[in-house]
């Protein structure tokens, strides 16, 4: 699975855009990339994950670039509930599943 | 209607004591994995199953004994509590095994603190 580099942490305006950087330079063309989130105290939620083209769903888009060496996940309207650990994750075929969480990047919005 | 349902939240045990944490989904899913949140807060896997066999042990040691009776299931039994097991411990759940276009469901963690 691809190696994947975050800020470890960033701030938002709460009703604002949160957009969350990923570095996956070492990625695979089958790898996918994920993002998954940790709010305080809670199991790791899933939130997005997209191979080459740009996906949006209820709770935010992702937007890989067109060598697929970076990613940028999308929060549109970040409320003080979104306030968590954002994972981005390289995960492909044949891994048998496992996920591989990095240090991730700590995102605190703020009102 | 809880997908994946780990039990008990929270469990104090004393050094040498062997414990067992539970894990229940309701998803149907075919892979199953436990995963631990050391005090650094760093996530990471310990074992898979999928359909009832084993698939990864990330070098865990032996005195943690996965077991799934059924593919709906995985429970984690602790042998001999040592100090440095206390963690976060994660049950997660997939519908296939190997591929890349998967999501995984996580469940609440149960909190181990082993004094």
């Amino acid at each position: 699975d691809a190696k994947t580099t975050q800020p470890p942490s960033m701030d938002c305006a709460e009703g604002r855009a949160a957009n969350l950087p990923c570095n996956h330079s070492t990625i695979s063309g089958n790898e996918y990339v994920y993002w998954y989130r940790q709010i305080h105290s809670q199991g790791p939620q899933y939130i997005i994950h997209g191979l080459k083209n740009n996906e949006t769903n209820e709770m935010a888009s992702l937007i890989i670039t067109e060598d697929r060496k970076s990613s940028t996940l999308i929060l549109p309207h970040a409320t003080l509930r979104d306030t968590a650990v954002y994972y981005c994750i390289g995960h492909g075929s044949g891994n048998t599943g496992k996920l591989i969480f990095g240090q991730g990047t700590t995102l605190q919005v703020k009102p | 209607d809880t997908a994946v349902s780990q039990t008990p939240k929270y469990l104090v045990t004393q050094m040498g004591n062997d414990k067992s944490i539970k894990c229940e989904q309701n998803l149907g899913h075919d892979t199953m994995y436990w995963y631990k949140q050391d005090s650094k807060k760093f996530l990471k896997i310990m074992f898979s199953y999928n359909n009832k066999e084993l698939i990864i042990n990330e070098t865990v040691p032996n005195r943690f004994s996965p077991k799934s009776p059924d593919k709906a299931h995985l429970n984690l039994h602790i042998n001999s509590l040592e100090l440095g097991d206390s963690a976060v411990y994660f049950c997660a759940s997939s519908p296939l095994s190997g591929g890349g276009d998967t999501e995984a469901f996580f469940g609440q963690g149960t909190r181990l603190t082993v004094v």
